[in-house]
């Protein structure tokens, strides 16, 4: 079965400053790899997704994420962040093998923005 | 298109009474999904639809929770005789299949006092 961990649970940064979210998966075949944002209360949104080809991903509203098959990971981010980004982000493995293509998500990382 | 629209967006319940939510999913997606969220903690898979068939359920969905897209378009989720432990975000989303990410709705948040 896959598996994520994302290990910081809060991070804050400064408005302007870059930022890393950390994700790291397990699964035994190449995986389908997701990030989602979500705001208070809200449902999830789909910042980027990986399933194959070129390792560097581009996503919505400036972020970026990196798939590194030897660390098992896959990485977010973002050169500048914005007062606007603070939110819950969510890293998500799919079963490339699993008709259904369930998605398992990672405990999410809470991003503070300071001014 | 409006995106999955789910409803209610809150619902508060008394421990023991029965609930039940409902998922319009994105109108040409043929795969539904219905996640659990707790506070603090990511979705958690609970069920998955390809149309009408009910093809896929965690071993979260107890006895008490039932899923039913009848015409492969709306779905709903019955939760009977709730406990305090159902007290969560139920998220729906829908996807077009393999190679599409998946759309979520907006939740509904359940209350059980």
């Amino acid at each position: 079965a896959q598996s994520v961990t994302q290990p910081d649970i809060h991070i804050t940064v400064s408005e302007g400053a870059s930022l890393e979210l950390r994700c790291n998966y397990s699964y035994g075949a190449t995986p389908y790899l997701f990030w989602y944002v979500q705001s208070p209360g809200q449902g999830l949104q789909l910042l980027l997704k990986y399933f194959s080809g070129d390792t560097l991903v581009q996503g919505i509203k400036g972020f970026e994420a990196e798939f590194k098959r030897s660390q098992s990971s896959f990485n977010l981010r973002k050169p500048s962040v914005h007062w606007s980004d603070a939110a819950e982000y969510f890293c998500a493995v799919g079963a490339s093998h699993n008709a259904g293509n369930m998605l398992t998500f990672g405990g999410g990382t809470r991003l503070m923005v300071k001014p | 298109d409006t995106g999955v629209s789910q409803d209610p967006r809150h619902k508060i319940t008394k421990r023991g009474q029965n609930v039940t939510f409902r998922c319009d999913p994105i109108s040409e997606h043929n795969r539904l999904y219905w996640y659990r969220q707790t506070l603090g903690q990511g979705p958690e898979f609970l069920t998955y639809f390809q149309n009408e068939a009910q093809l896929e359920k965690s071993r979260l969905l107890s006895d008490r929770f039932s899923a039913e897209r009848p015409k492969g378009s709306f779905s709903t989720l019955e939760i009977q005789r709730t406990e305090q432990g159902d007290s969560a975000m139920y998220l729906c989303a829908s996807s077009l299949g393999d190679g599409h990410g998946y759309t979520f709705g907006s939740g509904t948040r359940l209350t059980v006092v």
